[in-house]
């Protein structure tokens, strides 16, 4: 049974700084990771996938992906209140979802 | 609004009755997944369909949970006989097979008195 851990936080951080986000996984086969955002009382919010080694960007969001180490992380460039939320980190197997418990992020004006 | 969309949003329900909850995918989409999620953790996968079929259906949590998709379009999860820690917020999610990029909908909050 392949898992996914993060660490569940909070994680704070003040507004305009970086921040990072990780999750580890457990099936070596794994090849790729998708990231959701899920605002409290909300359904999850695909924000960021990765599908091979390396770094993935898209605007403010950058994702890592680290095979060897079975490592997925997760940037926040200038972080706003607005980030603050739930990310949940997500192996996608052949076509079934498995998550970690997600870590909450708390951006401070 | 073509997302994915589920009904009710909000379900109250004494312990023993037998619930149905109904999930409309993203039109172009074939798959439709079930998931569960409890307060600190992450959606746990119940069962997915390609079309009308049932590919997976052995995490459906007891003999109590079906699922159901007759015309490869909406999609319903029925729970019978239900319990106190049925009590969750339940998903669906949509995508092609083309990609396993998932959206969800906003989900029926299920409380089992």
């Amino acid at each position: 049974q392949k898992e996914v851990e993060q660490n569940s936080g909070p994680l704070s951080v003040p507004e305009g700084a970086i921040a990072s986000l990780n999750c580890t996984y457990s099936d070596r086969g794994s090849q790729s990771f998708f990231w959701y955002r899920q605002y409290s009382g909300k359904s999850p919010e695909l924000i960021m996938f990765i599908y091979s080694n390396g770094d993935k960007e898209d605007g403010r969001f950058t994702a890592q992906l680290n095979k060897a180490s079975q490592y997925v992380s997760l940037l926040i460039r200038d972080s706003q209140p607005s980030d603050s939320a739930t990310y949940l980190c997500a192996d996608t197997g052949y076509s079934t979802l498995t998550f970690g418990k997600g870590t909450m992020l708390l951006v401070s004006p | 609004d073509t997302g994915v969309s589920q009904d009710p949003r909000h379900k109250i329900t004494k312990r023993g009755q037998n619930v149905t909850f109904r999930c409309d995918p993203i039109s172009e989409h074939n798959r439709l997944y079930w998931y569960r999620q409890t307060l600190g953790q992450g959606p746990e996968f119940l069962t997915y369909f390609q079309n009308e079929a049932q590919l997976e259906k052995s995490r459906l949590l007891s003999d109590r949970f079906s699922a159901e998709r007759p015309k490869g379009s909406f999609s319903t999860l029925e729970i019978q006989r239900t319990e106190q820690g049925d009590s969750a917020m339940y998903l669906c999610a949509s995508s092609s097979s083309r990609n396993n990029e998932q959206f969800f909908g906003p989900g029926t909050r299920l409380t089992v008195l």
